[in-house]
């Protein structure tokens, strides 16, 4: 079946700094991926679409200044918390698009503090 | 804009009981709507997925029916188990392929 994963699971950062989480699917070329982001006990909200070669599209609310995303192939989109704050503190899960179908990435746990 | 919701919040129940997990959705122009599961820190796995043209899809101890029309669809497990405890995520896919996640059902099954 296919497989997405993420790098890293888990991270800490301190306030003010960058953090890179990337996006790979390992067994399919993937032209659309998805960000979603994921408060604890809440319900997963998207956050934007990234295609290959072109910019992300982002939702509503979401700063693409702050959530900077770059999908470089069509195995690789990578997100970018920039100047991160404790308020960016979340899980972030990505998922492919293979045909009809979304599989999703482990996520990745980002703590600022 | 859809709204997905799901009843109830959390769920206890002891082990061997068969239990039915809801979800509604305001626009019932979907193209299907998928069930996943999340177990605490982790990510989703699809659990079932059912096409708008139909009505219920079966996995083991899990079906999954859609009322399109009526905007809901609802989880069945049966005999549930200690294992089966996680958060059961509803979601809903338009024709933009674009998902719309329920809150989710934290599913507690005791020893």
């Amino acid at each position: 079946g296919a497989v997405v994963s993420q790098h890293p699971s888990r991270v800490i950062c301190k306030s003010g700094t960058s953090v890179k989480i990337e996006c790979r699917s390992l067994d399919f070329q993937a032209t659309t991926m998805f960000w979603y982001r994921q408060f604890p006990k809440k319900s997963l909200m998207l956050m934007a679409t990234s295609n290959e070669g072109s910019k992300a599209t982002y939702e509503q609310g979401v700063e693409k200044d702050k959530f900077l995303i770059n999908h470089a192939s069509l195995t690789l989109s990578t997100l970018t918390v920039t100047s991160a704050h404790p308020e960016d503190s979340s899980f972030y899960i990505c998922s492919a698009l293979q045909g009809y179908e979304q599989y999703f990435g482990p996520g990745t746990r980002l703590t600022v503090t | 804009k859809q709204e997905v919701t799901q009843i109830p919040a959390a769920l206890s129940v002891p082990e061997g009981e068969n239990l039915v997990l809801n979800c509604s959705f305001t626009d019932s122009a979907i193209y299907n709507l998928q069930w996943f599961r999340q177990d605490p820190g982790k990510g989703l796995t699809s659990l079932l997925l059912i096409q708008s043209s139909q009505r219920e899809q079966t996995s083991g101890r899990l079906n999954a029916s859609l009322d399109k029309s009526s905007g809901r669809s609802t989880l069945y497990i049966a005999a549930s188990q200690p294992g089966d405890s996680a958060t059961y995520l509803c979601a809903v896919r338009d024709y933009g392929q674009n998902f719309v996640f329920g809150p989710g059902t934290r599913l507690s099954v005791l020893p």
